[in-house]
């Protein structure tokens, strides 16, 4: 969905740096969502969101932080990037008026060295 | 807690044929129900949803999916495949129960990749 952008598209880090993929939307939703993707496990999430001062931890949040500084924009860190946290990673947003349908970004590709 | 099983890894069907993309959920109230499609390099994108009324749902492209409450499934298919539809599928479920843990939140399968042959 091209109202969901994600920057990076695609980066390659070394152990242990510190990594912040960003999230930026404009379709006025008040929820969004931080996704992985790996091969065989389907998406599992970090991170929600559901407005600005609401923030909550997913499935897989160990190792993740994220920051929503704007009802826009839904940041995902890596503190310190480690090899197994290589994967495609998504960001998505809802409305309750949309009946919770999530619309998703592009992806971002992250591999960790 | 909610989830969802995509039981089929792979399906494979030639161009022309009709397929069946197999999904079944689990929740504790009443679900609502996606189907999403993956493109190569791409986010994911959505095909139809259940959330109440008609079992049978219809989305874009042509496919259509099957609520059945007692077998609590939600199959996706389509009368005939293109080989455009080649593509990962994912389902999955929202438990419409308010509050809880899992208030608001989609659980999703392990992705169904189709490969249909010319």
């Amino acid at each position: 969905d091209a109202d969901v952008t994600q920057t990076p598209r695609n980066r390659i880090t070394k152990t242990g740096k510190r990594i912040m993929l960003e999230c930026s939307q404009t379709k006025g939703h008040d929820r969004m969502y931080w996704y992985r993707q790996d091969p065989g496990l389907g998406l599992q999430l970090i991170y929600y969101s559901f407005d600005v001062k609401d923030i909550n931890k997913g499935e897989i949040s160990d190792g993740y932080s994220v920051s929503r500084q704007a009802q826009a924009k839904f940041s995902l860190s890596l503190e310190s990037a480690i090899p197994n946290q290589t994967a495609l990673y998504f960001c998505a947003t809802s409305d309750l008026r949309t009946g919770n349908e999530q619309f998703f970004g592009p992806g971002t590709r992250l591999t960790v060295l | 807690a909610q989830s969802v099983a995509q039981p089929e890894d792979q399906v494979n069907v030639a161009e022309g044929n009709p397929l069946t993309v197999k999904c079944t959920y689990s929740v504790s109230g009443n679900p609502y129900l996606f189907w999403y499609v993956q493109y190569p390099n791409r986010g994911l994108q959505f095909l139809l949803k259940y959330i109440t009324g008609d079992n049978l749902v219809k989305g874009s492209y042509g496919f259509e999916a099957e609520f059945n409450k007692s077998q609590t499934s939600f199959h996706l298919k389509k009368p005939s495949a293109l080989v455009s539809d080649s593509a990962l599928y994912f389902c999955a479920v929202r438990d419409l129960r308010a509050g809880g843990t899992s208030y608001g939140k989609l659980t999703f399968g392990q992705g169904t990749i189709l490969t249909v042959h010319p």
